[in-house]
């Protein structure tokens, strides 16, 4: 079966240290994979996505991710963490051929002045 | 562009009642999703429009649940009658068909069936 996996459910970070949040996929094929962040009493919202090319890519807000084929990961990453970073964060794949998203269940980030 | 408008921002209704939450999709999209958010199922596909034709309502819960898209700028989720069970975040989504095109999400309606 085809999912999306992100194992912690929350992640503390001091302000101004790396983050990562985490996510790896089981998917056939040559999927896309997407970042989305929620805000609270918001819509989620798109902050960046890898289709083809470069493994390292850059979004919204300073974020970027990183894909790893061998590893099927796509690791999301700040260098900086801003106390304004603190929400829900999603992870997609969208298995080629498909309109559909597999989400994952979401990380909740929280970052500590 | 306004982005994705739901409206009610909330609803509150009585077990049995119908509700109709709204969508107006972003103007040019034509694929248009239906999710709904629960702490204990996260989010889940209802049903997807593509050019306003139900392409999969395999996520539609039960029969109580019906969604329409009478044309590109409008949709409609409806639950008749509703059950405390229904209560959750339900958003609208609207994309383009290609896939390495992202969704962009409306706030959401919080529907709580009491």
């Amino acid at each position: 079966a085809q999912s999306v996996a992100q194992p912690e459910d929350q992640v503390n970070v001091a302000e101004g240290n790396p983050l990562t949040v985490k996510c790896t996929y089981s998917v056939s094929g040559n999927p896309y994979l997407f970042w989305y962040v929620q805000y609270p009493n918001r819509g989620l919202q798109f902050l960046l996505k890898y289709i083809t090319g470069d493994n390292l890519v850059k979004g919204s807000y300073g974020f970027e991710a990183e894909f790893n084929k061998s590893q099927t990961s796509f690791h999301l990453k700040k260098p900086s963490a801003l106390v304004s970073d603190s929400a829900l964060y999603f992870c997609a794949v969208r298995p080629s051929g498909t309109y559909k998203y597999i989400f994952g269940t979401g990380t909740r980030l929280k970052v500590l002045a | 562009d306004a982005g994705v408008i739901q409206s009610p921002r909330h609803e509150v209704t009585e077990m049995g009642q119908e509700v109709t939450l709204r969508c107006k999709p972003i103007s040019g999209h034509n694929s248009l999703f239906w999710y709904r958010q629960t702490m204990m199922r996260g989010l889940e596909l209802l049903i997807y429009f593509n050019n306003n034709v139900p392409i999969d309502d395999s996520g539609m819960p039960e029969d109580r649940f019906s969604a329409k898209m009478p044309n590109a700028s409008f949709s409609t989720l409806k639950i008749q009658p509703s059950e405390p069970r229904d209560s959750a975040v339900y958003f609208c989504a609207s994309s383009f068909l290609e896939p390495n095109y992202g969704y962009t999400f409306g706030s959401g309606t919080r529907l709580t069936v009491v």
